[in-house]
């Protein structure tokens, strides 16, 4: 397995415009994590599946943002009408979610991200 | 709502100069409180999961500590290829995980 694959590595696009991120998680994995993160800040939760559905949406997160899994397998984060302060690494990152257990967090896999510049 | 402060922002040591980070949290139902290590322009890299109070984890110079409220990195005699910024992420019961701003390490040599 090569891990969990983030494309593009980077984007470049003017303030309004539409940009789409992908991501591969690693096969086996039931959920699938979006982060951002901008300097000197830690990840920040955007939203989260298992398989396809989409448990939880951070309520940070404006109406241009738009996950989707539809198939349970990769993942795209679609970003509208894009803004100066979208500017971010988008990072996602997957897990092997086990019911019952010692605990149901399991460990995320993180890709290398997708680093958006709007100018 | 679920916070997580980590202490301090940076910090600064000479090669072999033990030292601590601090990770403290409030979080619903802890269902796991997870160490990561973050390189410049890398996605994070998993180190420790801590489930409950009292436990501790160890790796190479690197060992975890947790307590009902907070979480210890401590760093005993570090070099500097352990130079990174360390994130505490605590997962709550939703199992949503959350992470601090980070510790931005660098050590000397």
């Amino acid at each position: 397995d090569t891990g969990v694959s983030q494309n593009p590595r980077h984007k470049i696009t003017k303030r309004g415009q539409n940009v789409t991120f992908r991501c591969d998680p690693i096969s086996e994995h039931n959920r699938l994590y979006w982060y951002r993160q901008t300097l000197g800040q830690g990840p920040e939760f955007l939203t989260y599946f298992q398989n396809e559905a989409q448990l939880e949406k951070s309520r940070l997160l404006s109406d241009r943002f738009s996950a989707e899994r539809p198939k349970g397998s990769f993942s795209t984060l679609e970003i509208q009408r894009t803004e100066q302060g979208d500017s971010a690494m988008y990072l996602c990152a997957s897990s092997l979610y086990r019911t019952g257990g010692r605990s149901g967090a399991n460990v995320l896999t993180f890709g290398a991200g997708s680093r958006l510049t709007v100018l | 709502e679920d916070q997580v402060t980590q202490s301090p922002e940076a910090l600064r040591l000479q090669e072999g100069e033990s030292s601590s980070l601090n990770c403290s949290y409030t979080v619903s139902g802890l269902r796991g409180l997870f160490w990561y290590r973050q390189d410049p322009g890398k996605g994070p890299e998993f180190l420790f999961t801590l489930y409950s109070a009292g436990e501790e984890k160890e790796k190479e110079r690197l060992k975890a500590t947790l307590t009902k409220k907070e979480s210890f990195l401590h760093i005993t005699a570090p070099k500097p290829e352990d130079s990174a910024t360390y994130l505490c992420a605590p997962g709550g019961r939703d199992d949503k995980i959350i992470f601090g701003k980070g510790t931005r390490l660098h050590i000397l040599p």
